[in-house]
Order: C-alpha cells, then sequence, then structure tokens
C-alpha cells in the first residue's frame, strides 16, 4: 500500500489561475518532503522540498504548506503558466523515499 | 556533465527473455535506487545501493537482480522477463543515502509481450 496518498490525480487550471496538489502520509518517521516534477519523456526532477520543522517553504511561484499534527502536506502553484503543465509527484524521505501517485496538471492557455 | 544515463532508451521483449538496463552517472553519488513508474502508482523502489559493493531490496525486488561494482555503475537485470514488467524504469542517484535530492535518468521504456 502507498505509503503517501497524492490527490488530485488531474486537474486543469486556466493561465494565471492556482494549482493545489494535496498529500497525506501515516509514518511519522518521515523527515524529508520533497516534490518532483515529470515532463513527458522526461525524469522526475526535484521541485521543492520540506523538512517538517517548517511550515512553509516558497521558491518563486511553488510553496510547500506542511502540517505536521495533520501529517499533510501541500504544492501551491500560483500563477500557473502553460510551462507549468506536467505530472508532480510529493515523497516523503524516511529511511527510503516514499512517492505519492502523481497528479497530472494542465494549464491551459 | 551528463548527470544519470540510461540505456536503452526502448526496448521490446519476449516473455521468458533476459536483459540488462544500463544507469551510469558522472557525479561520483554514492547513494544509486532503480524505480518503476505505473499509471497511478507513482514510483516503486526496486533496488538500491549505498555505495560500490553494497545493494539492498527495496518496495518490489522480485525478479530483479543488481550489482555495484563501480561507484558509477548500477545495472538492473531482469532474469526471466514476465509481462508484469512493462514498465518505465528510471534509476537515480544522490550524494549520499538519506535526505538529499536524488537525480533521474530519463527512463527506459520497457515492454513485454
Amino acid at each position: 500500500q502507498q505509503q503517501v496518498k497524492q490527490s488530485p490525480q488531474s486537474l486543469i487550471v486556466q493561465k494565471g489561475g492556482i494549482s493545489i496538489i494535496n498529500c497525506a502520509y501515516e509514518n511519522t518517521a518521515f523527515d524529508y518532503f520533497p516534490w518532483y516534477q515529470q515532463f513527458p519523456g522526461k525524469g522526475p526532477a526535484l521541485l521543492i522540498a520540506i523538512r517538517p520543522d517548517v511550515s512553509e517553504k516558497k521558491e518563486g511561484r511553488f510553496t510547500i504548506s506542511f502540517n505536521k499534527s495533520a501529517k499533510q502536506f501541500s504544492l501551491h502553484i500560483m500563477d500557473s503558466q502553460p510551462g507549468d503543465s506536467a505530472t508532480y509527484f510529493c515523497a516523503a524521505n524516511g529511511y527510503k523515499l516514499s512517492f505519492g501517485a502523481g497528479t497530472t496538471v494542465t494549464v491551459r492557455a | 556533465n551528463a548527470g544519470v544515463t540510461q540505456t536503452p532508451k526502448f526496448q521490446v521483449l519476449k516473455t521468458g527473455q533476459s536483459m540488462t538496463l544500463q544507469c551510469a552517472q558522472d557525479m561520483n553519488h554514492e547513494y544509486m535506487s532503480w524505480y518503476r513508474q505505473d499509471p497511478g502508482m507513482g514510483l516503486r523502489l526496486i533496488h538500491y545501493s549505498v555505495g560500490a559493493g553494497i545493494t539492498d531490496q527495496g518496495e518490489v525486488p522480485n525478479g530483479y537482480n543488481v550489482s555495484r561494482s563501480t561507484t558509477e555503475d548500477f545495472p538492473l537485470r531482469l532474469l526471466s522477463a514476465a509481462p508484469s514488467q512493462t514498465s518505465v524504469y528510471f534509476c537515480a542517484s544522490s550524494a549520499v543515502f538519506g535526505n538529499q535530492p536524488q537525480h533521474f535518468g530519463d527512463g527506459t521504456r520497457l515492454s513485454i509481450l
């Protein structure tokens, strides 16, 4: 069973809108939460990551919000652009890296 | 700087055939791993290595073998291919084992008929 549950499976957003992807985990031993971005035909690439002692991390238009008590974290893509169209994976690392199932984001121009 | 290089990019096999997927990295990373990616299931860890001569099983190791004779190379062997092994395989590396960014190759798309 997947240790990290990710939703939604897919989403469509208009250019300039906000994309929100949510993830939940059970294992309290996880201590590193990266997000990966994957374009078709390519491998995943690290987008942004957070550790559980921080509640929010922002890099450009991408923000991770982390709620340790709820064991949930989310990725917000502000001012979404067509170039952001990709599949996004959340992950959690304790002993090994566990991935969510992925969210395909489509940004309409 | 090539990063993580996987070969071949595409492969079609018949059931029962064996083959080796190649992975090489030029970043002097200690940690290397193999994942398979299937629709709706994210990436699942097959095998990993924390350094030359050391390998261990991941989440879905059955039907696969690995070895790590050098820091640079981490081949994945399919012993007797089965249709259930049809997938996209990714190799990844990071500087050390633990909370480090992983660098992925572009994958090998494998079909087993």
